[in-house]
């Protein structure tokens, strides 16, 4: 079965500079989540879409930006990255948003700031 | 906010033991809690979940029990096996996400 696809799987990026985190969601799922995963740290929520609309937003620091296109992939951009930035980024997807429904996510982007 | 505290934060089991997580959750809005196992450096995997209007689900090995009065509820691994030790992390869902509890490190003795 189709999974969700996040590139690139490692990036690793000086401080200062941008990075643009891609995920492809699930055939047929609408909403698309973004989550940061620090070294023993549960995944922190950033930001989600439902149906291309901003639906919810966590702790994203201002120099992070996200959107989801008409196929539903979403990019992640962060700018001025800084080196506590450097974690796993997970995308997963879900079908209906609104809460209450499975998410399923990608094997993530591990970004390493230097 | 939501914010969900998960216990233990490490436990440790001899196999064929079983293993039990508790997690509290703080929102009652709250109605759809999910388990996810997590090996490290891969992703969150879904290995159970359950809706707020039941109290209890099982899966082979896995039941999670919910007690929507006292915001509780539970991951019991029964027959534990090493292939079985990872990091389990709880959830609670709120409208367009999830909050996670800090995870239990989970580790079966052969």
């Amino acid at each position: 079965a189709a999974g969700v696809i996040q590139s690139p799987r490692h990036l690793i990026k000086e401080k200062r500079e941008t990075a643009t985190l891609k995920c492809y969601p699930i055939p047929r799922h609408d909403t698309v989540y973004w989550y940061q995963q620090g070294p023993g740290q549960d995944p922190q929520f950033l930001i989600s879409f439902y149906e291309k609309m901003q639906s919810d937003k966590g702790s994203i620091p201002d120099r992070f930006s996200a959107q989801q296109f008409s196929d539903y992939h979403s990019e992640l951009n962060m700018s001025s990255l800084e080196l506590g930035d450097s974690a796993l980024y997970f995308c997963a997807s879900s079908v209906q948003g609104r809460g209450g429904y499975e998410q399923y996510f990608g094997p993530g982007t591990r970004l390493t700031v230097t | 906010g939501e914010n969900v505290e998960q216990h233990p934060s490490t436990l440790s089991v001899q196999e064929g033991d079983s293993a039990v997580i508790k997690c509290t959750y703080s929102d009652s809005a709250s109605n759809y809690f999910p388990w996810y196992k997590q090996e490290l450096g891969k992703r969150p995997q879904l290995i159970i979940d359950i809706r707020s209007n039941v109290g209890e689900k099982k899966d082979q090995r896995i039941a999670v029990t919910l007690n929507k009065t006292a915001k509780h509820f539970s991951l019991h691994i029964t027959e534990t096996q090493p292939e079985d030790s990872a990091v389990y992390f709880c959830a609670a869902s709120l409208p367009d996400k999830l909050i996670f509890g800090t995870g239990t490190r989970l580790q079966v003795f052969p």
